[in-house]
């Protein structure tokens, strides 16, 4: 098993542009969490899916975010535009009924 | 007020020391609670979960859960460098299987254990 799969590692970008996270959930896992680090705040929930569909999107911080999820195997994440105050390492997670959570190694997002 | 508190420390021990790691929450409706480690540049990975209140063992580690003080630690006995990390408590309310994943943590503790 690969395990929950992220891309990219890092993101270095500009204010103002549009960034894309992308994540590949344990196959046969049907929640798909996504989870916001910082130093501030700690991990924070954004957004979790269950057999696709968005259960609760209450920790989206704005509509500037948005999380998509097309299938049982990819998800995204999007920030249009970003700001600087969006760095962080976002984490994706998954895991199926009674299983506990898996984490992804995460995307490390800079925006300058 | 967070809803999870957590020292972020840092800790620093030596080698073999027992090391005891705690969180304090809120929320009376949390029933699982949980200790992540996290290495650095990776994600949170599982060590340890127990439902509503008492010990749990599993090796070196100790979790325990005081409900009615709203208190969880975790003990590491005989700790090494490789124990070297951050170490994050979550929990969740026992409100049905999708609460399992909406977790709250703590901010994290980070530990050292140097030789």
């Amino acid at each position: 098993d690969a395990g929950v799969i992220q891309s990219p590692r890092h993101e270095v970008t500009e204010m103002g542009q549009e960034v894309t996270l992308r994540c590949k959930p344990i196959s046969g896992h049907d929640y798909l969490f996504w989870y916001r680090q910082t130093m501030m705040r700690g991990l924070e929930l954004l957004i979790y899916f269950n057999n696709n569909v968005p259960i609760d999107d209450s920790g989206m911080p704005e509509d500037r975010f948005s999380a998509k999820m097309p299938n049982a195997s990819f998800s995204t994440l999007k920030i249009q535009p970003s700001e600087p105050r969006d760095s962080a390492v976002y984490f994706c997670a998954s895991r199926s009924q009674g299983s506990p959570l898996h984490f992804g190694n995460g995307t490390r997002l800079t925006v300058t | 007020q967070k809803e999870v508190e957590q020292d972020p420390g840092p800790l620093s021990v030596p080698e073999g020391a027992i090391v005891s790691l705690n969180c304090t929450y809120s929320n009376s409706a949390f029933q699982y609670f949980m200790w992540y480690r996290q290495y650095s540049r990776k994600g949170p990975e599982l060590l340890m979960y127990t439902y509503s209140s008492g010990n749990k063992e599993d090796g070196r580690f100790t979790a325990q859960v005081d409900k009615s003080s709203k208190y969880i630690s975790l003990f590491i006995r005989d700790s090494q460098p490789s124990d070297s990390a951050t170490y994050l408590c979550a929990m969740s309310p026992n409100a049905g299987g999708t609460s399992y994943g909406k977790l709250t943590f703590g901010q994290g503790t980070i530990l050292t254990v140097h030789p």
